[in-house]
């Protein structure tokens, strides 16, 4: 099984608001990631988490804020979004360590902000 | 720098000829290259990947690739072409000042279109 899941499938925001999307694995992989994507392009990585610890962040704004409870989690919390922000969140996951293993990507939640 | 190249923005094929998308690395050290391929409104699916040992890869969906350290190239090829191909496809390549982690550097994809 390599799936990856993501909640919700669509959210629309208004710049004002608080949301948060939702990741879940269950492959007991140790690494997972999040990457923002526009249309027809190349994912853009944001952050990765390796055994629940932030590994790698981006220079992603602040209004972006991870946060992995267990290694099974990842959520992102969005605060004070702008509509440049709109884009699909992608989530993907890893087995983790340094050998190069493949990154399971999720479907995916697709953003408006307004 | 590491970096992968698609040289092409679309492929276009008709259905049940022979498909080729192209990727070219720039990588110091042993490379670690990945395609993967995208649907619609949907995320991205690992197609196959290399790592070490035979230069042909054979993946899913009937798709393989062929590593050419000679011409650091890595095209994604299928002996005949579905319409359901039809997808966005994307080359990675590990990058490997990464550390414990498997960061990916991704090319700007190639969009395939299968005529009918």
């Amino acid at each position: 099984d390599t799936e990856v899941t993501q909640t919700p499938k669509h959210l629309v925001m208004g710049m004002t608001n608080k949301k948060s999307l939702k990741c879940e694995q269950h492959m007991g992989h140790r690494a997972m990631y999040w990457y923002k994507q526009k249309a027809k392009k190349p994912p853009e990585l944001m952050f990765v988490y390796s055994y629940e610890k932030l590994s790698i962040n981006e220079s992603v704004p602040s209004r972006f804020s991870p946060e992995c409870p267990n290694s099974s989690l990842l959520n992102l919390h969005l605060h004070a979004l702008q509509p440049e922000d709109s884009a699909l969140y992608l989530c993907a996951s890893s087995r983790g360590g340094r050998s190069p293993d493949t990154q399971y990507f999720g479907p995916g939640t697709r953003l408006t902000v307004l | 720098a590491q970096s992968v190249a698609q040289p092409e923005d679309q492929v276009n094929v008709a259905e049940g000829n022979p498909l080729t998308v192209k990727c070219t690395y720039s990588v110091s050290g042993n490379p670690y290259l990945f395609w993967y391929v995208q649907y619609p409104n949907r995320g991205l699916q690992f197609l196959l990947k290399y790592i070490t040992g035979d230069n042909l890869v054979k993946g899913s969906y009937g798709f393989e690739a062929e590593f050419n350290k000679s011409q650091t190239s890595f095209h994604l090829k299928k002996p005949s072409a579905l319409v359901s191909d039809s997808a966005l496809y994307f080359c990675a390549v590990r990058d490997i000042y990464g550390g414990a982690t498997n960061k990916l550097i991704f090319g700007t994809g190639t969009l395939l279109a299968v005529q009918p």
